[in-house]
């Protein structure tokens, strides 16, 4: 079974402020990533597909980078609506999510 | 637009039985694989079963193969989630999500999600 690591569980960030979530597979995942967020009470919602490829409708602050068993989830000029968990998952091998990354101001 | 709308969910012994419902609308159903997830008061996802576009293959999570079984209706666009042998663990809120996938080889994603419907196993 792949493994799927996130850092840190938790932030604290201010408003304008660029930050990095990053994820690690426990094997090689290639380019197999998503990301996708969940604001408090709601349902999640997709933000990237494939490592990289932003998904329709979301902003572009939000971008994700990586290949292999590291990647990286970035918000920049983050604000106030930003403010949720974030997870990451592997589609490489069935399917895995990480842990969970809170995002508070 | 594309809809996932749940039902099914209730409280339920330990030991019980449950079924879980997912009516989808706004796109092609036959062409979509479907998942079904869940989410433990305060923790995070955890994936559980998955279904092909025309179910010729499903796939389970560890911890619920053999008690849990993903079925789909493409003449009534349902897709859903039987439940057996019910324990304190399955206690969660379930969505159901439309699988999606792009590129070659393709790289599979959840783009649309269900309400979420709350299964609590408890005597």
């Amino acid at each position: 079974d792949i493994q799927m690591t996130q850092s840190p569980s938790s932030l604290s960030a201010s408003a304008g402020d660029t930050i990095t979530i990053s994820c690690r597979a426990s094997h090689n995942i290639s380019f197999f990533l998503n990301w996708y967020q969940q604001k408090p009470g709601r349902t999640p919602e997709l933000l990237i597909s494939a490592a990289s490829i932003l998904h329709s409708g979301v902003p572009k602050r939000f971008s994700g980078s990586g290949s292999g068993t590291d990647f990286t989830l970035t918000i920049s000029s983050l604000q106030l609506e930003d403010v949720a968990t974030y997870y990451c998952q592997q589609s490489y091998s069935v399917f895995t999510f990480g842990g969970g990354t809170k995002v508070e101001f | 637009q594309v809809q996932l709308v749940q039902s099914g969910g209730a409280v339920v012994q330990p030991g019980g039985s449950l079924r879980l419902s997912c009516a989808a609308s706004g796109f092609t159903f036959s062409n979509f694989g479907m998942h079904w997830v869940r989410q433990a008061p305060g923790k995070g996802l955890e994936w559980v079963a998955y279904i092909w576009y025309d179910a010729s293959n499903s796939y389970y999570e560890d911890s619920v193969k053999g008690r849990f079984t993903i079925s789909r209706d493409s003449s009534k666009n349902m897709v859903f989630l039987q439940m057996n042998s019910l324990g304190a663990e399955d206690t969660a809120v379930y969505y159901c999500a439309r699988n999606a996938d792009r590129g070659y080889p393709p790289a599979p994603y959840f783009d649309h999600w269900g309400q979420g419907t709350l299964v609590t196993v408890s005597s």
